[in-house]
């Protein structure tokens, strides 16, 4: 597709069960973010992959979350022994146009834990 | 710590007039910044960016002024229409290497009467 797509674009969970969130970035871009949007709130810097280079993992906010891009593309975003507090909408933005900074955005995974 | 803010939380403007939608920034080494107009349960949607060499840039409807003076970015939308209706978000990053991770303000949310 044209765009970045992210699945599940819902997701209901219980407490303590584990979730993975998948994002397609745009065909070519290299550069691939994860962030995360609470209820009410701006967007919360979680993970940035470029290339073959070591992620960027300063915005992960507990060991629990993890995020992997396999061949340079797919990124799955993994959360862990989820909590009630780790409801939101995860979003994901790939880059990596002619102007390598304008990051795009996929329509966001829905995380609600019960 | 250092962080992208807004000053109105709501905007409300009759259709077809300009609009003027605020942002303070506080980061004296941010030299890339970016609108994204969010529509309810959507992702955001890139509208225009600006790096820190410029003042002014115009896209289509849309111009975004950079005063680094004062820190101080503004989006002003001409002949603002009812499908402009949305939340608004600013953001800043500092390129560092080719990690241009986006620190985003809480957003204001711009209504449209028709």
């Amino acid at each position: 597709g044209a765009g970045v797509s992210q699945s599940p674009s819902n997701k209901v969970t219980e407490k303590g069960k584990d979730v993975e969130l998948r994002c397609d970035p745009i065909s070519g871009h290299t550069a691939l973010y994860w962030y995360r949007q609470s209820l009410g709130q701006g967007l919360e810097f979680l993970i940035y992959f470029q290339g073959n280079s070591a992620p960027d993992k300063s915005g992960l906010p507990s060991d629990r979350f993890s995020a992997e891009r396999t061949g340079g593309s797919v990124s799955t975003l993994t959360i862990q022994r989820t909590q009630q507090e780790d409801s939101a909408v995860y979003l994901c933005a790939s880059s990596g146009g002619r102007r390598r900074e304008t990051q795009y955005f996929g329509p966001g995974t829905r995380l609600l834990v019960l | 710590g250092e962080s992208v803010g807004l000053h109105l939380p709501t905007l409300s403007v009759q259709e077809g007039d300009n609009s003027i939608i605020n942002c303070a920034y506080s980061n004296s080494a941010s030299d890339y910044f970016i609108w994204y107009k969010q529509e309810s349960g959507k992702g955001p949607q890139f509208i225009i960016d600006i790096r820190s060499n410029m003042d002014k840039r115009q896209g289509q409807r849309v111009t975004v002024l950079l005063n680094k003076t004062v820190k101080h970015l503004s989006l002003q939308i001409a002949a603002t229409q009812p499908g402009d209706s949305a939340v608004y978000f600013c953001a800043e990053s500092t390129s560092g290497g080719s990690n241009y991770k986006l620190t985003f303000g809480k957003g204001t949310l711009l209504t449209v009467n028709p």
